[in-house]
């Protein structure tokens, strides 16, 4: 079955920063791997998606993230933090058909002047 | 762009009230979703529909129910609410085309009191 863990629930930075902001997956299947913000009181908004085609993937606001299959892994970082990237950030996973999704836990970034 | 909009942002409910949250989405999507979010739990499936008037169970179903008698709309039903359903419902749609990603209204904050 697959399970996705997001190490750390909350993490603080200072703006200008390295965003590091870590997920590790486990899939009996290659996976199809997600990257959701979640701002103050709105819904999930797609930052970035893996599907197989590049191992380095770039997003939107900054973001990317890299896959390694040898460490299960699928880390979001950015080179230097805003103000406005404070937010929730999940990790997700498909999961069976219909493109069911298996989230993570959440990690809450603060970013501090 | 893609939309997906959800009948109310915050609601509250007595105990043992029937209560019905309502999603609408206009991109003709085939799959719709409902989750719950609650801290330190990410979000949790409830219940998902891949079709008009077909249904399937998530990972937490037990004390909701569901409807999609039109393709663009789904709804949850709790048929008797009760506090431990004080939640952040988010409601979602997506294509059946592999790994596409789903898109999120803005969420509904329901409190039972």
């Amino acid at each position: 079955a697959q399970s996705v863990t997001q190490l750390g629930s909350h993490v603080s930075v200072s703006e200008g920063a390295l965003v590091l902001l870590r997920c590790n997956y486990s899939s009996s299947v290659p996976p199809y791997l997600f990257w959701y913000v979640q701002y103050p009181n709105q819904g999930l908004q797609l930052l970035l998606k893996y599907t197989s085609a590049a191992t380095l993937v770039k997003g939107i606001n900054g973001f990317e993230a890299e896959f390694k299959k040898s460490e299960t892994s699928f880390h979001l970082t950015k080179p230097s933090a805003h103000m406005s990237d404070a937010a929730e950030y999940f990790c997700a996973v498909v999961s069976g058909g219909y493109n069911k999704l298996i989230f993570g836990a959440g990690t809450r970034l603060a970013v501090h002047p | 762009d893609v939309k997906v909009t959800q009948s109310s942002r915050y609601l509250v409910k007595r105990t043992g009230e029937k209560v019905f949250l309502e999603c609408v989405q206009d991109m003709d999507h085939e799959n719709m979703f409902w989750y719950r979010q609650d801290p330190g739990l990410g979000l949790r499936l409830i219940y998902f529909s891949y079709d008009v008037k077909m249904k399937e169970k998530g990972d937490i179903p037990e004390g909701y129910s569901v409807s999609r008698e039109k393709k663009e709309r789904f709804s949850l039903i709790l048929e008797s609410a009760s506090t431990n359903q004080t939640s952040m419902y988010l409601c979602a749609s997506s294509y059946t085309t592999e790994f596409y990603e789903q898109y999120f209204g803005p969420g509904t904050r329901l409190t039972v009191t």
